[in-house]
């Protein structure tokens, strides 16, 4: 199974900019990193996909070094309902692997 | 375009009573899976299939699970008998056919079991 390693929890404020980094050193060549957000009560909802370099779309970038070994999620400016969980998953040919995710807590 | 519908949203039993769970997914999408979530955890993958085809079961406990996708489409998920630590959340996801990895995943609003 793809392992990812990713802090417990994070605390921010408003208006400000959030970066969860994943690691995931097992990473194989035809995986890919995927971001999910999950509010209690909800399952998880899709955020962001990439393979290598930087993703971006309306709703946050995902940043990928070379090695592939670790990725970070950047959420620009965040409000009170971006409070959530956050996953890293590694997608591809093995089981999917969601981890204990990342319980952002976002301060007015 | 509808979600994926899951029923019932909660349900509660005895330990050692059966239940069952049922999914239906995102038209067209060809990939379905079934997740269980523990309170304070991440979701742990089930089983999963493609079209009505098991992809991966590795996870599943298969002396009191059993999930089946008749015709591609619908799914149901059965445990029988079920224990005091099966109650969680059981969420089902599905997914259009896209080149390896390379897949979002829809999820359902979930069914949470409470085994007493």
């Amino acid at each position: 199974l793809a392992k990812t390693t990713q802090p417990i929890s994070m605390d921010s404020y408003e208006g400000q900019e959030v970066n969860i980094t994943c690691s995931h050193n097992n990473i194989a060549t035809n995986d890919y990193i995927t971001w999910y957000q999950q509010f209690p009560s909800q399952g998880p909802r899709f955020i962001i996909q990439g393979y290598k370099t930087k993703v971006t779309n309306e709703v946050a970038s995902l940043f990928i070094p070379a090695d592939r070994k670790s990725s970070t999620l950047s959420l620009p400016r965040v409000s009170l309902s971006d409070t959530a969980v956050y996953y890293c998953l590694v997608t591809g040919r093995r089981a999917l692997t969601f981890g204990s995710g990342t319980r952002l807590q976002v301060q007015p | 375009e509808a979600g994926v519908a899951q029923s019932p949203r909660y349900k509660i039993i005895e330990k050692r009573q059966s239940v069952a769970f049922w999914c239906n997914p995102i038209s067209g999408h060809a990939t379905l899976y079934w997740y269980q979530q523990i309170l304070g955890q991440g979701p742990k993958l089930l089983i999963q299939f493609q079209n009505n085809g098991v992809v991966d079961d590795s996870q599943l406990p298969k002396d009191r699970f059993s999930a089946e996708r008749l015709k591609g489409v619908d799914s149901t998920l059965k445990i029988q008998p079920a224990k005091l630590e099966d109650s969680a959340v059981y969420l089902c996801a599905s997914s259009p056919l896209r080149d390896l990895g390379d897949y979002e995943q829809y999820f359902g609003p979930g069914t949470r079991l409470t085994v007493t």
